[in-house]
């Protein structure tokens, strides 16, 4: 069926460096790809996403690229700080109403 | 505005025992979502419910059964429960101009 990879399933840098999480789609027509950030003991929340009809996008310190053609999309976020430390996962979209989620990144800001 | 609400937020079980996760929102969504959430797995569709009186299969939908009460209101139910359910679940409804999910805060169940 389809699916999402998302690597690496954790990642830790130096306050300030930048980060970047990788994901790959199976389903050629997947169309919306969201990524949500996950702080320990809470609810995942939408952070950036991104439609197929757009290459890249840009919110502040967090930028999401997208391949269509290779079928991946990735996240990035620049200047990290220790709130950013948090488990995101990638989605794709199936059909008009699922949206499946890859394994999640474990990202860990080291002071 | 409370967005989505999810009762319990914790529940132990011994196996064989049925439960019902309650999930509420009322955001006026037609979407709502119910996931599972595994270490290492990610975010599981379970099952879902493009509108009031239709539901479909997720991924994983073996072991539970759904009903969409009404708009607001979209339960999940595990009839016979199973160590391998051992599980935080997840509810969600979806803002149909933007294809955001919202979540509820999550319910930790244990099958013992």
């Amino acid at each position: 069926g389809e699916n999402v990879e998302q690597h690496p399933s954790t990642l830790s840098v130096q306050e300030g460096d930048s980060a970047v999480i990788k994901c790959t789609y199976s389903d050629s027509a997947s169309n919306y790809f969201p990524w949500y950030k996950q702080e320990l003991g809470k609810r995942p929340q939408l952070i950036i996403d991104i439609r197929s009809n757009v290459g890249e996008k840009k919110d502040q310190r967090i930028a999401v690229t997208l391949n269509k053609t290779a079928k991946h999309f990735s996240l990035h976020i620049t200047e990290t700080q220790p709130e950013d430390s948090a488990v995101y996962f990638c989605a794709a979209s199936i059909g008009a109403q699922k949206l499946v989620f890859g394994q999640g990144t474990r990202l860990t800001i080291n002071p | 505005n409370a967005g989505v609400t999810q009762t319990p937020k914790f529940q132990v079980l011994k196996t064989g025992q049925s439960m019902t996760l309650q999930c509420a929102q009322d955001m006026n969504h037609n979407s709502m979502y119910w996931y599972r959430q595994d270490p290492g797995m990610g975010l599981r569709l379970i099952y879902y419910s493009a509108s009031e009186g239709t539901t479909d299969k997720g991924e994983v939908p073996n072991g539970y059964n759904v009903s969409r009460l009404n708009k607001r209101e979209f339960s999940l139910r595990l009839e016979s429960a199973a160590p391998s359910q051992t599980s935080v679940y997840f509810c969600a409804s979806k803002a149909a101009n933007t294809g955001e999910l919202f979540f509820g805060e999550g319910s930790r169940l244990t099958v013992l």
